[in-house]
């Protein structure tokens, strides 16, 4: 059972670089989320999106674009690396948004920007 | 705005002693809350979900509990092992779609 993967799981980019981060599922899962894990600060999302072709901001999204072209795959974009987006990232899935649907992690991507 | 509060941020208690871990929030009108799990290097691990509804779910050895008027949850982890050792997180599902707010977590440390 894969569950959610996330690819790569570690990478340092230099300031002004750009960079995809992938997330894949393999539970039909309807609802797919982007956060990052600050310290200190408890896991924030970024974007969010309720099904293939669609996407939405969450509470952190500047700096941040995604793309749901399949149902399966989310991708997390970074136009233009800043170090204030060094983070631990985590990809996330749902069933749906109701009540008593919880969500399903990755192992997460650490990304250091120099 | 909602916050979630875990407290403390850092636990150590002796193998087979019982222990409670306490989460509160500052909105009360929440869909559900859920406990996890992380283990360092890793992503987060469902361990329980309470709905709105409800006042309590169990999973082996352990226990949520939610009070939603006075704003609180406990996670009781019974007969606490080595292997319980690691951060605990709670997060409310309330306001704007899929928003889950995540409190900083618990690191709990279980010695032998």
């Amino acid at each position: 059972n894969a569950g959610v993967t996330q690819t790569p799981k570690f990478r340092v980019l230099k300031t002004g670089q750009s960079m995809t981060l992938l997330c894949a599922q393999d539970m039909n899962h309807e609802y797919m989320y982007w956060y990052r894990q600050d310290p200190g600060m408890g896991l924030r999302l970024i974007h969010y999106s309720v099904g293939e072709g669609t996407t939405a901001k969450g509470e952190v999204p500047d700096g941040y674009n995604v793309s749901r072209l399949k149902k399966q795959n989310f991708l997390l974009g970074l136009e233009s690396a800043a170090p204030s987006q060094t983070s631990v990232y985590f990809c996330a899935s749902s069933y749906s948004d109701e009540g008593g649907q919880p969500q399903h992690f990755g192992d997460g991507t650490r990304l250091s920007i120099l | 705005k909602q916050e979630v509060t875990q407290i403390p941020a850092a636990l150590s208690v002796p193998e087979g002693e019982n222990l409670v871990l306490n989460c509160s929030f500052t909105d009360s009108a929440i869909y559900n809350l859920q406990w996890f799990r992380q283990d360092p290097g890793k992503g987060l691990t469902s361990l329980l979900l309470i709905q709105s509804s409800q006042r309590e779910q169990t999973s082996g050895r352990l226990n949520a509990s939610l009070d939603k008027s006075s704003g609180r949850s406990t996670l009781y982890i019974a007969a606490s092992q080595p292997g319980d050792s690691a951060t605990y997180l709670c997060a409310v599902h309330a306001g704007t779609a899929s928003k889950l707010t995540f409190g900083t977590g618990t690191r709990l440390q279980v010695t032998l």
